[in-house]
């Protein structure tokens, strides 16, 4: 069935590191993807999102491409601060209906 | 103005007890869920209602009655609650069924039974 993977955490960097979350999927269709951020005590927010194959998606600094021939979205940034500590998860729709696949999440902790 | 607000915030209530959520958007969404979320940030959908219609009933016990007055409202009712039910409960919402643009979450409501 359709699914998302994304990399185990937790994951500790130093600030300034630089970021890769890895997310993989599994569709018989076409999906979007996208890249949900969770800060301690809140909601999850949408972070973003990618509708189509080789589509970035890009926010706050994070990036993620829809790269359909290794089913992959990766969530990189190039320098995180202690501010970007929080659990982070990729999602796919299947865009037909009731078809919204969660990870289980991927912890980020940035020490200063 | 909040996009997605659930109350309460907090919940501590005694085993065997029936509490309600509530939930309402105000962002002309037709579609709204109720997820759980456990202490290891795992979620899982519980319901999922569409224009008031239930689209979406997992495998959640029947103590867990979810109710839509209107597209804009959705509630959680939970009866004799047990020490299980602890989790953070998450109401969303998204434009349409397919949520084709992604979700818009509420703050969450973290029920502790004791």
């Amino acid at each position: 069935g359709d699914s998302v993977t994304q990399m185990e955490g937790p994951v500790t960097l130093s600030e300034e590191a630089f970021l890769t979350i890895n997310c993989t999927y599994t569709a018989t269709g076409y999906p979007s993807l996208f890249w949900y951020v969770q800060y301690p005590g809140e909601g999850l927010q949408l972070l973003l999102k990618a509708t189509k194959a080789d589509d970035k998606g890009s926010n706050k600094g994070f990036e993620a491409t829809y790269r359909k021939e290794t089913t992959s979205f990766h969530l990189e940034k190039g320098s995180v601060q202690v501010s970007d500590s929080a659990v982070y998860f990729c999602a796919l729709s299947m865009n037909t209906g009731n078809q919204f696949y969660f990870g289980t999440g991927t912890s980020l902790t940035v020490i200063p | 103005d909040t996009a997605v607000s659930q109350t309460p915030k907090y919940l501590v209530t005694q085993m065997g007890n029936d509490k309600s959520i509530k939930c309402e958007q105000n962002l002309g969404h037709d579609t709204m869920y109720w997820y759980k979320q456990d202490s290891k940030k795992f979620l899982k959908i519980m319901f999922s209602y569409n224009n008031k219609e239930l689209i979406i009933n997992e495998t959640v016990p029947n103590r867990f009655s979810p109710k839509s007055p209107d597209k804009a409202h959705l509630n959680l009712h939970i009866n004799s609650l047990e020490l299980g039910d602890s989790a953070v409960y998450f109401c969303a919402s998204s434009q349409d069924a397919t949520a084709l643009y992604g979700y818009t979450f509420g703050s969450g409501t973290r029920l502790t039974v004791v």
